[in-house]
């Protein structure tokens, strides 16, 4: 079954590096998201991308965040300069155009930690 | 009016119980209201998922109960099992690509 995949799975930085965050979406997708997950929190959403666009982002989503489609496979999330307060599970996810389910699919995360 | 509330927090049940676990939301504009699954240190996978033109949908052991009038949805779990032992999140969305908002969480332990 087609999944989405994430790398790395752990990244630590420290403050004030800039990380890029990488995911391959499931092949015939045609939208993406990037979700967050601070330890013991909900999950929460920062960006979707549609026909290589923001189609819409969250308030988390400031101008430390950028998201990029490089290639016809990848799609990557780009924190400029860390914080510790970035620190977190980081879920990409896609989505069939449309379908009875419009479902999205997560993929395993990457955890981030921010030193 | 964008939150979806999820109650309770944590809850535990023994083997063959059936736990259920609540979700309310404000924004009428929500048009899809599905749950997800999520084992420590993995991506959230969808469990199951409702619209708001039924009031009930069944698939295997999970069953999502849905009241428009109150705006509220439930999950319940029949003959839980020890596997099913995990955090549950309710979400809704409005729109077919839309962001899904999340509920907070449930922390599932069934006990044997």
């Amino acid at each position: 079954e087609p999944e989405v995949t994430q790398t790395p799975s752990h990244q630590v930085t420290q403050m004030g590096q800039e990380v890029i965050l990488r995911c391959v979406p499931i092949s015939n997708h045609l939208y993406f998201y990037w979700y967050r997950q601070i330890l013991g929190q909900k999950v929460e959403f920062l960006v979707s991308f549609y026909n290589n666009e923001i189609s819409e982002k969250s308030e988390i989503f400031d101008d430390q965040f950028s998201v990029e489609r490089p290639d016809g496979s990848n799609f990557t999330l780009k924190i400029r300069s860390t914080k510790l307060e970035d620190s977190a599970m980081y879920f990409c996810a896609s989505q069939l155009p449309s379908g009875a389910r419009y479902e999205q699919y997560f993929g395993p995360g990457t955890r981030l930690t921010v030193t | 009016q964008q939150q979806v509330k999820q109650s309770p927090q944590s809850l535990i049940v023994q083997k063959g119980g059936i736990p259920i676990i609540n979700c309310a939301y404000e924004n009428t504009a929500f048009d899809y209201f599905p749950w997800y699954q999520q084992f420590p240190g993995k991506g959230p996978a969808l469990l199951i998922a409702i619209r708001p033109d039924v009031s009930e949908k069944k698939e295997g052991r999970f069953t999502i109960s849905f009241n428009k009038s109150a705006k509220q949805f439930s999950l319940h779990i029949m003959d839980s099992q020890p596997g099913d032992s995990a955090t549950y999140f309710c979400a809704a969305r409005t729109g077919t690509a839309s962001k899904l908002t999340f509920g907070t969480g449930t922390r599932l332990q069934v006990t044997l």
